[in-house]
């Protein structure tokens, strides 16, 4: 079955940088966009950044571009966001989601992992 | 950017009554854009709906989506215990972007 494993999350001082991977198995990972969604701590979710199944495109939220970095291998079946410059506000849960067909939704989620940035 | 608006943010139900969510969008949808999840406590979101009608896998069909244009509704014909939680929608937008409405929690009367 289709699975997303988040991993490398934890606590970071503000200003630092973390890097997030999701590894994929039971699905054709090269073939499908993938995503990073975010929620803060008893808060709604919100989209993070996108990137096409072949890695030509990405996409960011306002909120973090230029300090977020989505990338993928997919010789790993793995995706990764690269955190640099982290701020309190950018304390979440992190989940990675499956692009579904068309790319206008999300049909799979991993369990997310978590990221806290604090002094 | 297109703001969706769900609403009410809390319903109070008991198990076997009728639940319709609704969500408003700042600007008209196309309603392939338009999709709802659910969430559980502890858990990821689950995709119910796409295409503001179309039930995911597996997705039991007392959940229906419909609407159009700026109004979209998710109806749960009879509710059962495991369907408590909190529901969001979410819309796919000019400028590569997805958003989700500030969501529903759907929560035992």
């Amino acid at each position: 079955q289709v699975q997303l494993v988040e991993s490398g999350g934890g606590v970071v001082q503000p200003g630092r940088s973390l890097r997030l991977s999701c590894a994929a198995s039971g699905l054709s990972f090269s073939s499908y966009g993938m995503h990073w969604v975010r929620q803060a701590p008893g808060k709604g979710l919100e989209w993070v950044a996108v990137i096409w199944y072949d890695g030509s495109n990405t996409y960011y939220a306002d909120s973090v571009k230029g300090r977020f970095t989505i990338s993928r291998d997919n010789s790993k079946d793995t995706l990764y966001l690269q955190m640099n410059s982290l701020r309190a506000e950018d304390t979440a849960m992190y989940y990675c989601a499956r692009g579904g067909s068309g790319g206008y939704f999300f049909d799979f989620w991993g369990q997310g992992t978590l990221v806290t940035v604090s002094s | 950017e297109i703001v969706l608006t769900q609403s009410p943010g809390t319903l109070s139900l008991s198990p076997g009554e009728r639940a319709t969510l609704s969500c408003r969008a700042s600007q008209s949808v196309s309603s392939t854009y338009l999709a709802w999840y659910q969430q559980k406590p502890g858990q990821a979101p689950r995709l119910l709906i796409s295409g503001a009608s179309s039930r995911a896998t597996g997705i039991p069909d007392r959940f229906s989506g419909s609407g159009s244009g700026t109004d979209f509704t998710l109806t749960i014909s009879r509710l059962e215990p495991e369907d408590f939680g909190v529901y969001y929608c979410q819309q796919y937008g000019t400028s590569v972007t997805w958003t989700f409405g500030q969501g529903t929690k759907v929560e035992i009367k």
